[in-house]
This record gives C-alpha cells, sequence and structure tokens, in this order.
C-alpha cells in the first residue's frame, strides 16, 4: 500500500504571505505511459466537506483561485498557496489515487491558520 | 448543480447493521464512479470504497473488506452503503463522492462531496 505522509502538520502564515505543504508518498504515483502524476489536494473548513483543489499533481480544478497551485512528481509533491487570505484557513490533505485495484489513500492532514 | 444528499446513519451498538444512502441530483448519475469516505472525529480522511458507474466493479478499503457492501440504484440516482459486523473504529462522518470524469474505468479524484451523515458505534 502507499503511504502518504506530509510536512509540517501545522503551520500559521501572516496574511498575503506564501504557504507551502509538502506530501511525499512511499512509492512514485508518477504513471509512465500517460507522464501523469495520480496525486491530488483537497482543502477542509471546519464543519465542511473537502474540497478538491488540485489534481494530475498541478492542474487546477475550475473555480479553484489562481494563488493555489501544486507542483512536484514522483514520490515529491508541494501545494503552494502564493498570498494566504483570511478564507484559506482549513486542512489541506494530498490524496494518491495511482494504485491499481483502486485504494485511494490520503495524507494524515496540515492545518493552516494565520499568524 | 450537483447535490449529493446522504441519509441513514445514527447510533447503532457494536456487532449490529446500518445501511447508509446517497442521493445524487444534477448530473447524470449513471455515467459516474461513485465513492463513500469517511472521517473519524477529529481525524483525517480514510477512502471506504467505490463503484464502478455501471456498478461492474466494487473496491474497498481492507479495514472495512468483508463486512461492508458498496451498491448503487442507477434508476433511482441513489449509492448505497450496506454496514454489518459495526465496530466502535467505524465511527465516522460518511461521505459519498463522485469521480471528477465520466465512463472512468480507472482511479480519479473526487470533485464533489455530499455534507456527511453521521454513525457513531456505541454500547
Amino acid at each position: 500500500d502507499i503511504v502518504m505522509t506530509q510536512s509540517p502538520d501545522s503551520l500559521a502564515v501572516s496574511l498575503g504571505e506564501r504557504a507551502t505543504i509538502n506530501c511525499k508518498s512511499s512509492q512514485s504515483v508518477l504513471y509512465s505511459s500517460n507522464n501523469k502524476n495520480y496525486l491530488a489536494w483537497y482543502q477542509q473548513k471546519l464543519g465542511q466537506p473537502p474540497k478538491l483543489l488540485i489534481y494530475w499533481a498541478s492542474t487546477r480544478e475550475s473555480g479553484v483561485p489562481d494563488r493555489f497551485s501544486g507542483s512536484g512528481s514522483g514520490t515529491d509533491f508541494t501545494l503552494t498557496i502564493s498570498s494566504l487570505q483570511a478564507e484559506d484557513v482549513a486542512v489541506y490533505y494530498c490524496q494518491q489515487y495511482y494504485t491499481t485495484p483502486p485504494q485511494f489513500t490520503f495524507g494524515p492532514g496540515t492545518k493552516v491558520d494565520i499568524k | 448543480q450537483v447535490h449529493l444528499v446522504e441519509s441513514g446513519g445514527g447510533v447503532v451498538q457494536p456487532g449490529r447493521s446500518l445501511r447508509l444512502s446517497c442521493a445524487a441530483s444534477g448530473f447524470i448519475f449513471s455515467t459516474y464512479g461513485m465513492h463513500w469516505v469517511r472521517q473519524a472525529p477529529g481525524k483525517g480522511l480514510e477512502w471506504v470504497a467505490v463503484i464502478w458507474y455501471d456498478g461492474s466493479n466494487k473496491y474497498y478499503a481492507d479495514s472495512v473488506k468483508g463486512r461492508f457492501t458498496i451498491s448503487r440504484d442507477n434508476s433511482k440516482n441513489t449509492l448505497n452503503l450496506q454496514m454489518n459486523s459495526l465496530r466502535a473504529e467505524d465511527t465516522a462522518m460518511y461521505y459519498c463522492a463522485r469521480d471528477i470524469g465520466r465512463y472512468s474505468s480507472s482511479s480519479l479524484p473526487f470533485d464533489y462531496w455530499g455534507q456527511g451523515t453521521l454513525v457513531t458505534v456505541s454500547s
């Protein structure tokens, strides 16, 4: 099974500053036949269901502000919020969807707060 | 717009059964794979099960395999989760979620989620 880890567990960033979250998979989630990384990022605000932000490691979901970006390949990935807004306070999860047969796994989450 | 509404949660004793449902609207339900994902109180997300758009394939997390059964009724736009032999560790908010792509026969991320239904397993 692919294990997902995230760092840090939590971070506090000033409004307008950059927030960076790291995600690491225990094995590569890059599918060589299509050169796609099977990695997604979700945002979960308090009391709400998760919301898809990024998939294929760097493709922004429709309607997601462009201050959110994803990067990385293979086993190491990053979610960046370029200019933190108050509404970005949430827990962020990475997820791999590479495994066949399907066994989707999420990272433990990173809590983002305002400093 | 896409709408997913879970129901069927509640308090149940260990070893008993419970059936969750998810009513879908706003999209062609029969063309999308569907998932159940759970979240224990104060904890992270755990994928539970997936069913292909046509019901032809079903896959489960190891933690629920043999106890939970996912099913769908495309004529009623409904997703179900039959949960048997419930344990305290099954206590969680259960979300239904939709695949991002249509007619998929491979793994995809989840673009729409319901608000969830809470299952508490306790004597």
